[in-house]
């Protein structure tokens, strides 16, 4: 099974300010997808990245792919008390398409903006 | 489109009882996923149904269980309950390749055993 390591666990910051989330790993992934997770409901995906160098913007959020496809981070720009929550990166388990359904999940981000 | 719908929302269970969730993924998703998430270990993957088959089957002890039926919803399993088994349960759906392209999660099911 292909890991991932997330950084920074915790961030906790005022409204306006920028920040940045790290999903590394030792393996190649396919794709990486990134999800958002509020208290008591269930992750909702916010973008998947499947090209080496890939970037992909949502709105003041920016998503990059690393050229080796190992790495990705996501950028939040002029961060707002809305963004609070809890952010995963998560990617195929197993290589050459044979994860069926098994994701893995980076330990989590857990984000907090405050007003 | 309606989205993936758990049932029940929480549930309190005695140890060594049993426990069936239940799970309706989006309309035309024929692939359905379950994981754990608890704050010690995160969301681990439990099994993953393709059109009644399991395909695919983490790392879970036997009285994990799981079945979907042919109208693509599923149902999981938890016997003899251990204090451990308290976690929120996820059901994930998608067409068929969601380990590639990102799967739609249900609110889960918040399963407590005393």
């Amino acid at each position: 099974t292909q890991l991932l390591e997330q950084s920074p666990q915790f961030l906790s910051i005022q409204e306006g300010e920028n920040l940045t989330v790290y999903c590394n790993s030792s393996s190649v992934f396919s794709s990486l997808q990134w999800y958002r997770q509020e208290p008591g409901e269930g992750p909702v995906l916010l973008v998947t990245v499947v090209t080496g160098g890939e970037v992909k913007k949502l709105k003041r959020l920016t998503f990059q792919f690393g050229d080796a496809r190992k790495d990705s981070s996501l950028h939040i720009t002029a961060a707002q008390p809305g963004d609070t929550g809890l952010y995963l990166c998560a990617g195929p388990a197993n290589a050459g398409g044979t994860s069926y359904g098994k994701l893995t999940f980076g330990q989590g981000t857990i984000l907090t903006v405050h007003p | 489109k309606a989205g993936v719908t758990q049932t029940p929302r929480y549930l309190i269970k005695t140890r060594g009882q049993q426990v069936t969730l239940s799970c309706s993924p989006i309309s035309g998703h024929r692939s359905v996923s379950w994981y754990q998430q608890t704050p010690g270990q995160g969301l681990q993957f439990l099994f993953e149904y393709f059109s009644e088959t399991q395909r695919n089957k983490g790392n879970f002890p036997g009285r994990f269980s799981g079945r979907q039926f042919s109208n693509s919803r599923s149902e999981m399993n938890v016997s003899t309950l251990e204090l451990g088994d308290s976690a929120l349960y996820l059901c994930a759906s998608s067409l068929s390749q969601g380990a590639r392209y990102g799967y739609t999660f249900g609110s889960g099911t918040r399963l407590t055993v005393v």
